[in-house]
């Protein structure tokens, strides 16, 4: 069973535009909830994180929103650059464990 | 660098080999994973250590046996490995502190033959 839900699986975007992915969890015992962007080779990198208690946390052009009770939060990034093209990971994890549930990821591409 | 560091970065292997993929972190952190990364899946949590005892296995064959000697170094030993285990590995560490990121590795790219 997927813990943590995550679309679209693919994503184009325009130089300057605004990328949105989006993401559903079910287990209410999640309280950390982290994104990942994963260049090619490379390991998944943190890129944001959001706790429950806020309902927007924003670092530089990347935004995470998180609407608690329809359990969804979501990734933005303002004024998409090329550089930004990458693989995105939601995550959740619960404070009761060491598990990090992820979601099926994705490949975000800016074209020029 | 993200402070985790994996050897080997490319690994091929026939069926019948047995080699092993090492992980290793000089973080401070308590808890380890082994993911397995295959082309469009989800990260497939594999293996959990917290203070070098295992606390998760996420059913996974017993081709694939980890080890955690100490807090700072975790082992994936291969053995009689499939075509469809041909996967990128990686390793991730993380704190005490719950939630907390966690910092991955650069992978190994394994390539069963």
């Amino acid at each position: 069973q997927q813990q943590v839900k995550q679309s679209p699986q693919s994503l184009i975007v325009q130089k300057g535009g605004i990328s949105i992915i989006n993401c559903a969890y079910e287990n209410t015992a999640f309280d950390y909830f982290p994104w990942y962007q994963q260049f090619p080779g490379k390991g998944p990198a943190l890129l944001i994180a959001i706790r429950p208690d806020v309902s927007e946390k924003k670092e530089g052009r990347f935004t995470i929103s998180f609407n608690k009770s329809a359990k969804q939060f979501s990734l933005h990034i303002m004024d998409s650059q090329p550089g930004d093209s990458a693989t995105y990971f939601c995550a959740a994890s619960a404070n009761t464990g060491n598990q990090f549930y992820f979601g099926t990821g994705t490949s975000l591409t800016v074209i020029p | 660098e993200t402070g985790v560091t994996q050897t080997p970065r490319h690994l091929v292997m026939g069926m019948t080999n047995k080699k092993s993929l090492k992980c290793e972190q000089h973080l401070g952190h308590n808890a380890m994973y082994w993911y397995k990364q295959s082309a469009k899946k989800p990260l497939e949590l594999m293996f959990v250590y917290n203070f070098k005892e295992q606390t998760e296995n996420n059913s996974v064959p017993s081709r694939f046996s980890p080890e955690c000697p100490n807090s700072s170094h975790l082992f994936l030993h291969l053995h009689t490995l499939q075509p469809e285990d041909s996967a990128l590995y990686l390793c991730a560490s993380r704190g005490a502190r719950v939630n907390t990121e966690a910092f991955f590795g650069q992978g190994t790219r394994l390539t069963v033959v």
